[in-house]
């Protein structure tokens, strides 16, 4: 695609519930990034893929968490049983490579928690 | 760990004046450092990309600097205009995960409003 799609935009869930949130990175980009930011913070780096593979989930900010891709291409982020703080914009990003080169953003998909 | 630290935190400024964002960073062993600008309630556009061997980028009114050794970027912005309005992010992607990616550590913003 054109840019890095996020969906869905907006998402509000009763707390306890399971959420996925969907990205589709830039067509051809093997880095992809996920990012957390919440009211009046900076943000907060997630985890990444090099292709399929996370080498790294320790920025996940607890096992509620998980992300996966598959082919190389869609990720998902997958917060299990909700909790009011984690509500926030989540960011996708993707790059050509995994180093050195442009990161670009998708729009976000805003969680609300309530 | 990696630190950066942006200042101003915030700045008013009338339209038509040059002005100049800071980005410091604290681990000088970086790939690359970008800056980019969020509009409220938007995701991230990419401003410009400096690699760790470059010492500027210009795009139109936009001139970012580097200086790594000293852990220092600056973004220049000639001619503001009301447009411009938006938080400016700079972040640096780094070498300190054992030669791994851990992604873009990013400052907290400056919010920049240029008044009409």
């Amino acid at each position: 695609g054109a840019g890095v799609s996020q969906s869905p935009s907006n998402k509000v869930t009763e707390k306890g519930k399971d959420v996925e949130l969907r990205c589709d990175p830039i067509s051809g980009h093997t880095a992809l990034y996920w990012y957390r930011q919440s009211l009046g913070q900076g943000l907060e780096f997630l985890i990444y893929f090099q292709g399929n593979s996370a080498p790294d989930k320790s920025g996940l900010p607890s096992d509620r968490f998980s992300a996966e891709r598959t082919g190389g291409s869609v990720s998902t982020l997958t917060i299990q049983r909700t909790q009011q703080e984690d509500s926030a914009v989540y960011l996708c990003a993707s790059s050509l490579w995994l180093m050195n080169t442009e990161a670009f953003f998708g729009q976000g998909t805003r969680l609300t928690v309530v | 760990k990696q630190e950066v630290t942006q200042i101003p935190a915030a700045l008013s400024v009338p339209e038509g004046e040059n002005l100049v964002l800071n980005c410091s960073f604290t681990d000088s062993a970086i790939y690359n450092l970008q800056w980019f600008r969020q509009d409220p309630g938007k995701g991230l556009t990419s401003l410009l990309l400096i690699q760790s061997s470059q010492r500027e980028q210009t795009s139109g009114r936009l001139n970012a600097s580097l200086d790594k050794s000293s852990g220092r970027s600056t973004l220049y912005i000639a001619a503001s205009q009301p447009g411009d309005s938006a938080t400016y992010l700079c972040a640096v992607s780094g070498m300190y995960s054992g030669g791994g990616a851990d992604g873009l550590t990013f400052g907290k913003g400056t919010h920049l409003i240029i008044q009409p």
